[in-house]
């Protein structure tokens, strides 16, 4: 059974520092990872999605990589902005294509000016 | 595209009272999906449609839970009779297809049942 972990549950971090968010998942056969970011109150945002065979997916300020023998991750966001203080959930999906994102917990960021 | 809408946004009801949510995709996309999210189980995948057919209810909690989609633009999310505990926020998503797209969320139902 698929697990999705992400640590930590929460980062405070000041205006400007580049950061990394963390996600691991138990079974390495996975289609593709996704990251969103959810705002209060709101609904998901779908920020970058990896496919099994591709290694990272950049977006602006964002880069994610995916390391699948190790069940891996990474969310780097460059010269963080108070704007990006929200929570960043990564979701894995099964190799058997049923559809079935499996979600962390999500990090809740925090940046500060 | 307006995205995906849900209905109601909030929605306070007593115990035992049935609940529906409603759900429009984004229009030409062709699966469906319903979560859950609570503070002690994060999001949970409730069920999943495609081209209107349900292809994975394992995520469905009780008898008391139910869904359709009687075409490609509409869905609910039927509790009866609801529970306390099923207070959370429901969310739909769509996507173009259940394999490489991206998903897209609406913004949510809050229920609280009393």
């Amino acid at each position: 059974k698929q697990e999705v972990t992400q640590i930590p549950a929460a980062l405070s971090v000041p205006e400007g520092e580049n950061l990394v968010l963390n996600c691991s998942f138990t079974d390495s056969a996975i289609y593709n990872l996704q990251w969103f970011r959810q705002d209060p109150g709101k609904g998901l945002t779908s920020l970058l999605l990896i496919q099994s065979s591709q290694r990272e997916q950049t977006s602006g300020r964002l880069n994610a990589s995916l390391d699948k023998s190790s069940g891996r991750s990474t969310l780097y966001i460059a010269a963080s902005q108070p704007g990006d203080s929200a929570t960043y959930l990564c979701a894995a999906r099964g190799s058997g294509n049923t559809g079935k994102l499996i979600f962390g917990q999500g990090t809740t960021l925090q940046v500060k000016p | 595209d307006a995205g995906v809408i849900q209905s109601p946004r909030h929605e306070v009801t007593e115990m035992g009272q049935e609940v529906t949510l409603r759900c429009k995709p984004i229009s030409g996309h062709n699966s469906l999906f319903w979560y859950r999210q609570t503070m002690m189980r994060g999001l949970e995948l409730l069920i999943y449609f495609n081209n209107n057919v349900p292809i994975d209810d394992s995520g469905m909690p009780e008898d008391r839970f139910s869904a359709k989609m009687p075409n490609a633009s509409f869905s609910t999310l039927k509790i009866q009779p609801s529970e306390p505990r099923d207070s959370a926020v429901y969310f739909c998503a769509s996507s173009l297809s259940g394999d490489l797209e991206k998903l897209f969320f609406g913004s949510g139902t809050q229920l609280s049942v009393l």
